[in-house]
This record gives C-alpha cells, sequence and structure tokens, in this order.
C-alpha cells in the first residue's frame, strides 16, 4: 500500500472549514484513499473515501487531485467535537481490508 | 447492533502473568482485526482474520502473542506471559467483505502490566 505523508499538526477556528492535506505520490491506480479519526481515548472513526472522484458525505467531504498524488479532507464548520486525530489511509481495494495507520494530523478546533 | 464489543475496557496485571482480551465483532462481518496503540508505535496492526481464519499474523510482536477465532461472533488476543512493555490500548475491528468497505473499531482495552 501506498505511503501517505501529513502535517503533524494544525489549528482550525470553530465554525470555519478545516482542511487537512495529504500527499500520496506514490498511490497506484488500483489504490483507494481513506480518512479516519481518533477522538481521544475512543477507537477510530470511519469518515470517507474515495478513488478518484470528490467524495462528499454528512460528515465531510474529499477532494482528490486529478493526478491523485494529493488530497483534501475538508470538514465545512469545524466544531470542537472534530478535535482529534485524523488518519490519511491510501489501500488496494481487496479483499484484504486491512488498514495501515500513519502518524497522522492532529486537528485543534479553537473556540 | 452495538457495534464492536471488547472486554475488559481496562486491565492491570502483573508481569509474568497470562492476559486474555476479547472481542466481540459486529454480526455479519467476515473480518476481524486486531490493532495495538502505542505512544511511541501509533496504531500497529498485529493480525487479522477473514471467515474465522487467521490471514496475515505478520504484525504480531512474538510468540507470546496469540489470537484464535473460533467463530465468527468472538475473537481473544492472548499474552503469555505478559511484559510492562506489552502496555497499550488494544483496539478490534470488523468489517465486510474488506475492501472498499469501512471498518468500524470498538473502544478499545487499555492493558498495563506492572
Amino acid at each position: 500500500d501506498a505511503k501517505t505523508t501529513q502535517p503533524p499538526s494544525m489549528d482550525c477556528a470553530e465554525g470555519r472549514a478545516a482542511n487537512l492535506p495529504c500527499n500520496h505520490s506514490t498511490i497506484s491506480g488500483n489504490e483507494y484513499v481513506y480518512w479516519y479519526r481518533q477522538i481521544h481515548s475512543q477507537g477510530p472513526q470511519y469518515i470517507i473515501h474515495g478513488l478518484k472522484n470528490n467524495e462528499t458525505n454528512e460528515m465531510a467531504s474529499l477532494i482528490i487531485t486529478e493526478d491523485r498524488k494529493s488530497s483534501t479532507l475538508i470538514l465545512p464548520h469545524a466544531t470542537l467535537r472534530d478535535t482529534a486525530v485524523y488518519y490519511c489511509i491510501v489501500r488496494v481495494s481487496s479483499n484484504t481490508g486491512k488498514l495501515i495507520f500513519g502518524q497522522g494530523t492532529t486537528l485543534q478546533v479553537k473556540p | 447492533d452495538a457495534g464492536v464489543i471488547q472486554s475488559p475496557r481496562h486491565e492491570v496485571t502483573e508481569m509474568g502473568q497470562e492476559v486474555t482480551l476479547r472481542c466481540k465483532p459486529i454480526s455479519g462481518h467476515d473480518y476481524l482485526f486486531w490493532y495495538r496503540q502505542t505512544m511511541m508505535r501509533g496504531l500497529e496492526l498485529l493480525i487479522y482474520f477473514n471467515n474465522n481464519v487467521p490471514i496475515d499474523d505478520s504484525g504480531m510482536p512474538e510468540d507470546r502473542f496469540s489470537a484464535k477465532m473460533p467463530n465468527a461472533s468472538f475473537s481473544t488476543l492472548k499474552i503469555q506471559p505478559s511484559e510492562p512493555r506489552d502496555s497499550a490500548v488494544y483496539f478490534c475491528a470488523s468489517s465486510f467483505r474488506g475492501g472498499g468497505t469501512e471498518a468500524f473499531f470498538g473502544q478499545g482495552t487499555r492493558l498495563t502490566v506492572v
């Protein structure tokens, strides 16, 4: 599975959009981009995933560049409860299903 | 469904003792994963099962660790004998059909070996 690079930490003002970047320059054509987050002391939580088209759900939007070498997770109106570690994971959509976590980005939403 | 259920939530044991962590996956899920999280190493995949069969145990740190899945609704992770460096939060996760789908994580078991 391709390696990802994320900034170790970011701040965001409450109510503003949080844009979390992820670089995955070695991504292959059959690899998906997944985002999970982990709120303190809880298990990781799935947010969204995509292959090449932009995706949106009730939690967030995922923007994948045309060359697929990077992506951005957007939380449109961040709240204090969005403070968490956000993980960008790239993996093949195969039957393995395993997720390999990096160090992620610690997002601090401030009032 | 109640989600992935892990027990106990907290475990404190003395070095050398056997520790058994338990996991009940979401009904109908055919993949089960065991992860370990520490400050130093982050989230590490230890082992995963498909249809109750271990598929990849390359992340299991050493022979002191073993995992079983006797049926589709139950899995255990055993450490014997336990050591202080095994102190960590252990997460269990399950998913359906693995690829292209999300994994659901339990709340974890915080293990402290003294």
